[in-house]
């Protein structure tokens, strides 16, 4: 659904400590799912993905983890720093579509 | 460059003016395409182009709205006869083909008053 800036969920993390920010799809036919992270004032910049045919992947200090039964997607930051402050997007794609849906957004802030 | 590169970065027009926004996508990228961010919300999808072509035009919101890619690298959305809620950030991405990872812009702030 769609929320406004003040309702955007926000999640509060001291540094140093592990994030796990959520993501629900509704989509069952999405097979290509992308995290995204977005400072103020720039464009989304692409952190990890993962196709269907996985449940976990992982990157630097970052984890993807994909529930297909329950369409549910994390991303896992080790070691969370200031500079991780932003609002993190999950995207979907399914075969065959030309573009990507996201949803609302999630306001991460880290404590210092 | 080595990006997606978009200009103008901040566009302020009056009402019912014409805009036009430039992308430049990562070179040899076939996939191009345009997303409109308003404040609070995540991007939602425009158009797609697949080398010059517009594959998928279903996302622009009206026929004020248009855009072109005619030599398959750089594009151009363009925007007649601007409102005011057409004030948002306009981000354009590519990727190397339909399908893979998509790479954005920082995106063109237009702001219609």
């Amino acid at each position: 659904g769609e929320s406004v800036g003040l309702h955007l969920p926000t999640l509060s993390v001291q540094e140093g400590d592990n994030s796990i920010i959520n993501c629900a799809y509704s989509n069952s036919a999405s097979d290509y799912f992308i995290w995204y992270k977005q400072e103020s004032g720039k464009g989304p910049q692409f952190i990890i993905d993962i196709r269907s045919n996985m449940d976990k992947r992982q990157g630097q200090r970052v984890t993807v983890l994909l529930n297909k039964t329950v369409k549910h997607l994390s991303l896992q930051i080790a070691a969370t720093q200031p500079g991780d402050s932003a609002v993190y997007f999950c995207a979907e794609n399914n075969a065959g579509a030309n573009n990507l849906f996201f949803g609302t957004g999630t306001r991460l802030t880290v404590i210092p | 460059g080595a990006g997606v590169s978009q200009t103008p970065s901040n566009k302020v027009t009056e009402k019912g003016k014409y805009v036009e926004l430039r992308c430049d996508p990562i070179s040899g990228h076939t996939a191009l395409y345009w997303y409109r961010q308003s404040l609070g919300q995540g991007p939602e999808f425009l158009i797609y182009f697949q080398g010059t072509g517009a594959a998928d035009d279903s996302g622009l919101p009206n026929d004020r709205f248009f855009a072109v890619r005619p030599e398959g690298s750089v594009s151009t959305l363009k925007i007649q006869r601007t409102e005011r809620g057409d004030s948002a950030v306009y981000l354009c991405a590519s990727s190397s083909d339909s399908g893979n990872t998509i790479y954005f812009g920082e995106g063109s702030w237009l702001t219609v008053v």
